[in-house]
């Protein structure tokens, strides 16, 4: 069935070190991958998105990679400063005709150590 | 603010009795989702509309809930006769629905709900 994993729930790294979060998805029918951040208390805050014609896209200091033949996807998180913590999710949108529903994963906590 | 909007933020309310939450989608956006999170765990689905039709339930959406969009615009969902386990937070998203291709969602701040 669709199930979108991750390899570790937590995550601490040095303040100004670069991380990096990763995703296993087992449904290689899915389209759309997508990142969250969230923060205790608030909703999930998009971070970056690629599709699967994709093998990587860039935003500002951050980096997605998708990996198809493993079913993988990962979130790399350049200079990482005290406002990335947060719970990072991996999302994904299977190719279903007229689907728009989000499968989230687990979560992984990201703290930054000073 | 321009983004989701959702209220209440937090809601406190005994076994049995019902609740309503709303939710304003960003400007202009067709489509409206919402979404349960319980601790610790990544949303999971429960329904969503173009604009004011439901395209699409969640078989966690069992009868006790519904969900309206009356005008496509605001949405309200509701519980009837709460049960302990309905606690988690209830989030809703927006994105523009304009084509069938997958867009991104946004997600407002959502709504705590504890069950007594």
């Amino acid at each position: 069935g669709e199930s979108v994993g991750l390899h570790l729930p937590t995550l601490s790294v040095q303040e100004g070190d670069n991380s990096i979060i990763n995703c296993a998805y087992s449904n290689s029918a899915s389209d759309y991958f997508i990142w969250y951040k969230q923060e205790s208390g608030k909703g999930p805050q998009f971070i970056i998105d690629i599709r699967s014609n994709m093998d990587k896209r860039q935003g500002q200091r951050v980096t997605v990679l998708l990996n198809k033949t493993v079913k993988h996807l990962s979130l790399q998180i350049a200079a990482t400063q005290p406002g990335d913590s947060a719970v990072y999710f991996c999302a994904e949108i299977p190719l279903i005709q007229g689907a728009q529903k989000l499968v989230f994963g687990q979560g992984t906590r990201l703290t930054i150590n000073p | 603010d321009t983004g989701v909007s959702q209220d209440p933020r937090h809601k406190i309310t005994k076994r049995g009795q019902n609740v309503t939450f709303r939710c304003d989608p960003i400007s202009e956006h067709n489509r409206l989702y919402w979404y349960r999170q319980t601790l610790g765990q990544g949303p999971e689905f429960l329904t969503y509309f173009q604009n004011e039709a439901q395209l699409e339930k969640s078989r966690l959406l069992s009868d006790r809930f519904s969900a309206e969009r009356p005008k496509g615009s605001f949405s309200t969902l509701e519980i009837q006769r709460t049960e302990q386990g309905d606690s988690a937070m209830y989030l809703c998203a927006s994105s523009l629905g304009r084509s069938t291709v997958t867009e991104t969602q946004y997600f407002g701040p959502g709504t705590r709900l504890l069950v007594l």
